[in-house]
């Protein structure tokens, strides 16, 4: 089983500001497999990146994915009021699937 | 419009099953599989399992292998995921999650079904 390792676990920001969250896999996540969702109180997560690149539809282009191997990183470049939010990274490359702990960007 | 609806929140005692419904629209059912994923109390995701709805072919979650059933209906464009012998470890927010194929995210999800497990 791949485990995720999220870091931080929160992120105190203000809005304006650019955020790096990590993301670091015990094994080598197959074909760059990596994903990452949003998730605010009381609802479903939200795909914004997948492939570790790629933006999914109507994600803004303050988002975006890098990485490789065992190491991706989710990057906010100006921080929105909107984007307070808990972050999840996501590997589906290999069974079973995993998700990280969360990194939650407060204000 | 992609939409995936799930049915509503559930109550059981240690010991039942419960069964979650995911009825989607707005796109041809058999092209995407389903994840389903749940959610503990303030707690992380976790993946419980895959179903291909074009063929059936499953792949769960080890730690779920014997308690967990997936299936479709095609007639009606729903899956759903059966859990038995419910544990208080079961109560969680359990999510359906749409898949352009196995090595994909889920792209759209549903909107949740809390299930609580309480004698």
């Amino acid at each position: 089983e791949i485990v995720l390792t999220q870091s931080p676990g929160t992120l105190s920001l203000s809005p304006g500001e650019r955020a790096s969250l990590s993301c670091r896999a015990s094994h080598s996540v197959s074909s760059s497999y990596l994903a990452w969702y949003q998730q605010k109180p009381g609802q479903a997560p939200r795909l914004l990146i997948y492939d570790t690149f790629s933006r999914a539809t109507g994600i803004p282009d303050r988002f975006s994915g890098s990485g490789s191997g065992t190491d991706f990183t989710l990057t906010i470049t100006r921080l929105e009021p909107e984007d307070f939010a808990v972050y999840y990274c996501h590997q589906y490359g290999s069974s079973p699937l995993t998700f990280g702990g969360g990194t939650k960007v407060e204000i | 419009q992609v939409q995936l609806v799930q049915s509503g929140a559930e109550v059981k005692k240690p010991g039942a099953s419960v069964k979650v419904s995911c009825k989607a629209s707005g796109y041809t059912f058999t092209t995407y599989g389903f994840s389903w994923v749940r959610q503990a109390p303030g707690q992380g995701l976790e993946w419980m399992g895959w179903i291909n709805t074009y063929n059936g072919n499953t792949n769960h979650a080890q730690k779920l292998q014997g308690r967990l059933t997936m299936t479709t209906d095609t007639s009606t464009s729903t899956a759903y995921m059966e859990l038995r012998s419910l544990r208080s470890d079961d109560t969680a927010v359990y999510y359906c999650a749409r898949q352009n194929g196995w090595y994909a995210p889920g792209d759209y999800w549903g909107q949740g079904t809390l299930v609580t497990v309480s004698s």
